[in-house]
């Protein structure tokens, strides 16, 4: 099986643009969750996607978003970019339920944000 | 709130064993023990986890102390390739579906 890919896996922007970065999960796996990892905060939940449906949510402004699509396939959304928002944004998958099911994490965007 | 404790670094020499501890004092019965690592540019990857009884894959062991307050992860021969931060994760089961929380972890140093 094909693991957790994640695209791109650099990026460069400048301040006040936004990005998308794209996840796609192991196959059957409808679970997705995203991370952001700095060196200052460590690894950080964002939220949780099942079913294009957000079930958990970590403490993030607004400027991020995410969504789901119907493959499992999913997509955050970062608006008006700030300095600290560069980190390595990480994307994992599992079969069904957070709380149980092994976390497959993909290898991460590194976003820098200048 | 992480609510594990782990040391922030350890060191070992290749194809010796690591014992790798974990605090966890306040856990809860509903709580299972995780552990993630993570290598050089890389995501985390799952290694093990338990909830009561010791845990055996073909990664590591997991040794739960009786009362469950400390946890050790053992790799039985480590290799240059384990170096890495090793994430002790404490998580809930219940209906709430809560994600999971990591803390800084252990940078684990293998010598040649």
């Amino acid at each position: 099986k094909a693991g957790v890919t994640q695209t791109p896996r650099y990026l460069i922007k400048t301040r006040g643009q936004q990005v998308t970065l794209s996840c796609s999960p192991i196959s059957g796996h409808r679970s997705v969750s995203w991370y952001q990892q700095t060196p200052g905060q460590g690894l950080q939940f964002l939220f949780e996607y099942f079913s294009e449906t957000q079930r958990n949510k970590g403490n993030f402004p607004g400027r991020f978003s995410g969504r789901q699509f119907s493959n499992s396939r999913s997509e955050m959304n970062v608006s008006t970019l700030e300095l600290g928002d560069s980190a390595l944004y990480l994307c994992a998958s599992s079969p069904i339920w957070l709380s149980t099911d092994t976390q497959y994490f993909g290898p991460g965007t590194r976003l820098t944000v200048l | 709130d992480a609510k594990t404790t782990q040391p922030n670094s350890m060191e070992s020499n290749e194809e010796e064993p690591v014992h790798l501890p974990c605090n966890h004092s306040t856990i809860s019965g509903t709580d299972y023990i995780h552990w993630y690592r993570q290598l050089p540019s890389q995501g985390p990857e799952y290694v093990i986890h338990g909830l009561t009884s010791n845990v055996n894959n073909r990664m590591a062991s997991l040794a739960i102390a009786e009362d469950r307050k400390s946890s050790t992860l053992i790799l039985h021969r480590a290799t240059l390739r384990d170096a890495a931060v090793y994430y002790c994760i404490r998580h809930t089961i219940d209906s709430g579906n809560t994600p999971l929380v990591f803390g800084k972890g252990t940078r684990l140093s293998v010598i040649a």
